[in-house]
């Protein structure tokens, strides 16, 4: 079973549409989520970054986080065609400095909002 | 403005050769990180450096040496042991004092000829 488990979709939503992006994961050891979005041959940018269970909100994006089933969700309100693009969840256990401390990602979905 | 900067954006490299990708940041991060990214495989760490000269092996560091000679700066040379280069390659960093992520450059691809 692979750490992170991320659909690759392509998933194909017409603009205004809410998406729901997910990921799974099985080390419970993980506390820090983040999603990045990136766009074709560009370097990933953090889009939103929770600690441990609970909601975050910034503007149309909403991160959810659920310790306990070990799943994320990022959703995007009011879906726009500039929100085409690949999305990464990534997920850390250890706070800066800790061994080897490098993000688990996910290979990321691939989003297209048809206008 | 402060960020992260690699170049060149595309490389070409003939079979046997060896190249360097730069990787420089002004953010005053101490860890350092590259990433290789291949369609459909996600992000693969090749090394990592948390403090000046200082730097270890990640996931898939065969073919790879990297340096950590200035907090700014960490080149990854690719080189003619690594049999198959062709990919998107990421450099990140992240400062221990802040949250707990990682701020990614623009990218570099590499084509072998």
């Amino acid at each position: 079973q692979k750490e992170v488990e991320q659909d690759p979709g392509p998933l194909s939503v017409p603009e205004g549409a809410i998406v729901s992006l997910n990921c799974t994961y099985s080390n419970s050891a993980f506390q820090y989520f983040m999603w990045y979005r990136q766009y074709s041959r560009k370097g990933p940018e953090l889009l939103m970054y929770t600690y441990s269970s609970g909601n975050k909100e910034d503007g149309r994006f909403t991160a959810q986080v659920d310790k306990s089933s070990k799943y994320i969700s990022l959703f995007i309100r009011d879906s726009q065609p500039s929100d085409s693009a690949t999305y990464l969840c990534a997920m850390s256990a250890m706070y800066s400095g800790g061994g080897a401390d490098g993000l688990t990602f996910g290979k990321g979905t691939h989003l297209i909002i048809q206008p | 403005d402060g960020g992260i900067t690699q170049s060149p954006k595309y490389l070409f490299r003939k079979e046997g050769q060896n190249v360097t990708l730069s990787c420089e940041q002004n953010l005053n991060h101490d860890a350092m990180y590259w990433y290789r990214q291949d369609p459909g495989q996600g992000l693969r760490l090749i090394y990592y450096s948390q403090i000046v000269n200082d730097f270890q092996k990640g996931d898939i560091a065969e073919g790879y040496s990297v340096s950590r000679e200035k907090k700014e700066s960490f080149p990854l040379t690719v080189t003619s042991a690594q049999k198959n280069p062709t990919a998107f390659y990421l450099c990140a960093s992240r400062s221990r004092g802040e949250r707990d992520t990682q701020y990614f450059g623009p990218g570099t691809r590499l084509t072998v000829l």
